[in-house]
């Protein structure tokens, strides 16, 4: 059964620091991965998908990598401000089954100070 | 959004009344979720569809039951509500196009 852990589970940076946030899945067998961005009380938004066959997306200041080998992603925030803060969370599709269920990790929590 | 809408998106009812959400999409995806999502727990599958009358149950899907008349809806029912199903609970469909998932702004569901 695939796992995906996101670590830390918060995180409390100043305004215009680099940040990474990482998530890891126990099972390879990916059809690909995607980041969400999640606002107190609301729904979920994409924000990069990663196929399986690719290294890494680019969105403005977000960067996602992804080594399926290894089990991991990181998105990369340059420059973060306030209006980052939010809950980013991963999500992997399995490469097998039609109904290509995902599965998300619980989420870091990002708080971008002034 | 996707164009996606759920309805309602607040609710309270009273435990052991059934309780329909609903979902709908504008875009005809064939691909159609619905999850929980709980403290401690992230988002858990419920049932999925994948076509008109053509559904499947998702990890957490006792006590639910879902059905799809037609492409742009999907229902989900609580046949009988109780606390435990005090929940926020998204809609999601799934862009074929690259496998893109999109999701709804949720519903806000309390069971008391």
């Amino acid at each position: 059964k695939q796992e995906v852990t996101q670590i830390p589970a918060a995180l409390s940076v100043p305004e215009g620091e680099n940040l990474v946030l990482n998530c890891s899945f126990t099972d390879s067998a990916i059809y690909n991965l995607q980041w969400f961005r999640q606002d107190p009380g609301k729904g979920l938004t994409s924000l990069l998908l990663i196929q399986s066959s690719q290294r890494e997306q680019t969105s403005g200041r977000l960067n996602a990598s992804l080594d399926k080998s290894s089990g991991r992603s990181t998105l990369y925030i340059a420059a973060s401000q306030p209006g980052d803060s939010a809950t980013y969370l991963c999500a992997v599709r399995p490469s097998t089954g039609t109904a290509s269920k995902l599965t998300f990790g619980t989420g870091t929590r990002l708080q971008v100070t002034l | 959004d996707a164009g996606i809408t759920q309805s309602p998106r607040h609710k309270v009812t009273e435990t052991g009344t059934p309780v329909t959400l609903r979902c709908h999409q504008t875009e005809n995806h064939r691909y159609m979720y619905w999850y929980r999502q709980d403290p401690g727990h992230g988002l858990r599958l419920i049932h999925y569809s994948y076509g008109v009358k053509d559904t499947d149950k998702g990890e957490v899907s006792d006590g639910y039951s879902v059905s799809r008349s037609k492409t742009e809806d999907f229902l989900l029912t609580l046949e009988s509500a109780t606390s435990s199903q005090t929940s926020v609970y998204f809609c999601a469909i799934r862009d074929s196009t690259q496998d893109e998932a999109f999701f709804g702004q949720g519903t806000r569901l309390t069971v008391v």
